[in-house]
């Protein structure tokens, strides 16, 4: 498609279930973030992609949080060991460079992980 | 550690009337930028503007203008004529150079009403 994918749309689990949400950018781009947003409140960052590598991953608020890029295109966070509090909207956004002087972001519609 | 504040949590307004969007910003750098995002209820952000902190010119676009003025550290954002399509959560968000945290505000969630 044209814009950011992001699956699941909506994820339910249990307290201390493992989770994986997916991320798939626009074709192209080489920056990929995933930020927090929890009902409420703006966006959180977690983590930025250049390309393959976590460029800078010092928003994951634990190391329950991790998350891969492995061909440089989709990206996957990985929840270990689920806490009521990580309940929230999980949004992905890739841009063309990454560097804030080319501007804008494109976010996904978001992924809404529920945790019981 | 820069900081986005929008004080104003919710705005309502009838149609047609000019509504403001706050936004103050605190940042120790002198090279930053400022960006306010639309969600709609489908929760989708959608980029509306982007601004350096060297260029303090106010820009419009359509029914939409922004107000940047430094010495205020305001980032505020008028939309003109306000339509219900207008209804969402806006976002004002900054980021310093070289940093990869774009940090948001908590958002002015404005309605239009007929």
């Amino acid at each position: 498609g044209a814009g950011v994918s992001q699956t699941p749309s909506n994820k339910v689990t249990e307290k201390g279930k493992y989770v994986e949400l997916r991320c798939d950018p626009i074709s192209g781009h080489t920056a990929l973030y995933w930020y927090r947003q929890s009902l409420g409140q703006g966006p959180e960052f977690l983590i930025y992609f250049q390309g393959t590598g976590a460029a800078d991953d010092s928003g994951l608020p634990n190391d329950r949080f991790f998350a891969v890029r492995p061909e440089g295109s989709v990206s996957t966070l990985k929840i270990q060991r689920t806490e009521r509090g990580d309940s929230a909207v999980y949004l992905c956004a890739s841009s063309l460079i990454g560097s804030w002087d080319t501007g804008e972001l494109f976010f996904g519609e978001g992924s809404r992980l529920t945790v019981l | 550690a820069q900081k986005v504040t929008q004080a104003q949590t919710e705005i309502s307004v009838v149609e047609k009337e000019d509504v403001t969007l706050d936004c103050v910003y605190e940042t120790r750098d002198t090279t930053y930028y400022l960006f306010w995002y639309k969600q709609p209820p489908s929760g989708e952000l959608v980029f509306l503007i982007r601004r350096n902190s060297f260029d303090e010119q106010n820009e419009i676009s359509g029914r939409y203008s922004w107000n940047f003025q430094k010495s205020t550290s305001s980032f505020n954002f008028t939309i003109t004529a306000s339509q219900v399509v207008d209804s969402a959560v806006y976002f004002c968000a900054l980021s310093e150079a070289n940093n990869n945290d774009m940090r948001f505000g908590a958002g002015t969630r404005l309605t239009v009403k007929p």
